[in-house]
Parts: structure tokens; C-alpha cells; sequence
């Protein structure tokens, strides 16, 4: 069972629109991760934080913001979701000298 | 030329052949993982390795921190093994993995 939940599993939206993709874990991990991912291609890190209200930008440039005011909780928003937005979004937490933990990830698809 | 490099990036192969998938990374790290994504899309985390040998059922992971190198082996292959394995490695004291491409492994009955 998934100590880690990702919603919506798929989401399709039109462009222009806001989304919210609701990360939760109940692992206490302090530290969780966003990573993109396009089909057939490598995860991309594009936002993390190593604990409450501590959020930094990864590698990958994106016009995403996140937000971590709970321990458990990492959404991810995008102010006005695009068609190249368009891929699949993981969430992941860790916690130090042991392994990651990802979600099942959402697929987005902007129309 | 990627941190991370994943041989081969396909691989078919029959049910019950062993399986070798190899890494190789260009940075000091202090960690390497081995995962596992199934098609519809989640990731499963298989083994985390700084040094040695880990064994887990069917699946063998090593490390040779020297060579920069790891290999993932699958004894006794079978079908519901299909997958992308992916080889992700932390940089240092960061918490940040650095991901390889993935190899994309289809065993057929």
C-alpha cells in the first residue's frame, strides 16, 4: 500500500486554467520532491523541500510554484496551466540514509 | 554526456533468462538507487547502495564505488519484471538524485 498519494491520478483541463496536484505522505519524511516527467524520458527535479516553509527550485526550470506549510503535505499549483505543461508529475519524500519514497504520479494533460 | 548512464536503454529477453542492467556515473556520490516504473507510470523504490552487494528475492544490486559503476541483475526472469528500471544516484550530501535514463526491459513467456 502507498505510504505516499498523489490527486488526481489523471487530470485533463483546458488552457488558462488553475490546478492544484495534492501530494500527501504519512511517513513524516522531512524532505519531498516534485519531478517531471515526459514519455520516455528521464525524471526531471523541478521543485523540493527539506522541511515546513522550506521550498526551493530543482533543475528543471518550471512555472510551477509549490508550498509545504505541513510536514505531510506538498501541492503543487500552476497558476495557468499551458499545453507544453502537459506531462506526468511525480511526488517523492525521503528522509536521511534511507531510500525515496514516490507517489503514483498524476498525469496532466492541457488542452 | 549524462551524470547518470544507463546500458542498454532496451533490452528483450525470454522468460527465465538472467537479466543484467548496468549504470555508470561520472560525479562522487553518496548513494545510488535502482527503481523500478511500471506502465502506468508509479515508481517503486528496489535498492539504495553505497558499497557491496544487496540481495532482494530474485533482484541483485552492486556497487563498485572505484569504477563509478552498478549493476542491477534479474535471476530467473519473468514477465511481470517488465518494466523501465531506472539507476538514480545522490550527489555528495545532498538529498537531490541525479537520474539515468532508463532501461526499458520486456521479458517474453
Amino acid at each position: 500500500e502507498a505510504d505516499i498519494y498523489q490527486t488526481p491520478r489523471y487530470l485533463v483541463i483546458g488552457t488558462g486554467k488553475k490546478i492544484t496536484l495534492e501530494c500527501s505522505q504519512t511517513m513524516g519524511h522531512d524532505k519531498m520532491y516534485w519531478y517531471q516527467q515526459d514519455p520516455g524520458m528521464e525524471l526531471h527535479l523541478i521543485h523540493y523541500s527539506y522541511g515546513v516553509n522550506s521550498t526551493e527550485k530543482g533543475d528543471l526550470s518550471s512555472e510551477s510554484t509549490v508550498s509545504r506549510i505541513r510536514t505531510e503535505h506538498f501541492p503543487l499549483t500552476l497558476e495557468s496551466a499551458r499545453p507544453s505543461h502537459t506531462s506526468q508529475y511525480l511526488c517523492a519524500s525521503s528522509v536521511d540514509n534511507y531510500g525515496y519514497t514516490f507517489g503514483s504520479g498524476t498525469r496532466l494533460t492541457v488542452v | 554526456k549524462n551524470e547518470v548512464e544507463q546500458s542498454p536503454q532496451n533490452l528483450t529477453a525470454q522468460e527465465g533468462e538472467f537479466i543484467t542492467i548496468n549504470c555508470s556515473y561520472s560525479v562522487g556520490i553518496s548513494a545510488l538507487h535502482w527503481l523500478q516504473q511500471h506502465p502506468g507510470g508509479g515508481i517503486v523504490s528496489l535498492f539504495m547502495l553505497s558499497s557491496g552487494k544487496k540481495k532482494h528475492g530474485r533482484l541483485i544490486a552492486t556497487i563498485n564505488i572505484q569504477e563509478k559503476h552498478s549493476s542491477l541483475h534479474i535471476t530467473a526472469s519473468h514477465p511481470r519484471d517488465s518494466a523501465v528500471y531506472i539507476c538514480a544516484v545522490r550527489r555528495g550530501g545532498a538529498q537531490k538524485l541525479v537520474f539515468g535514463q532508463g532501461t526499458r526491459l520486456t521479458i517474453n513467456p
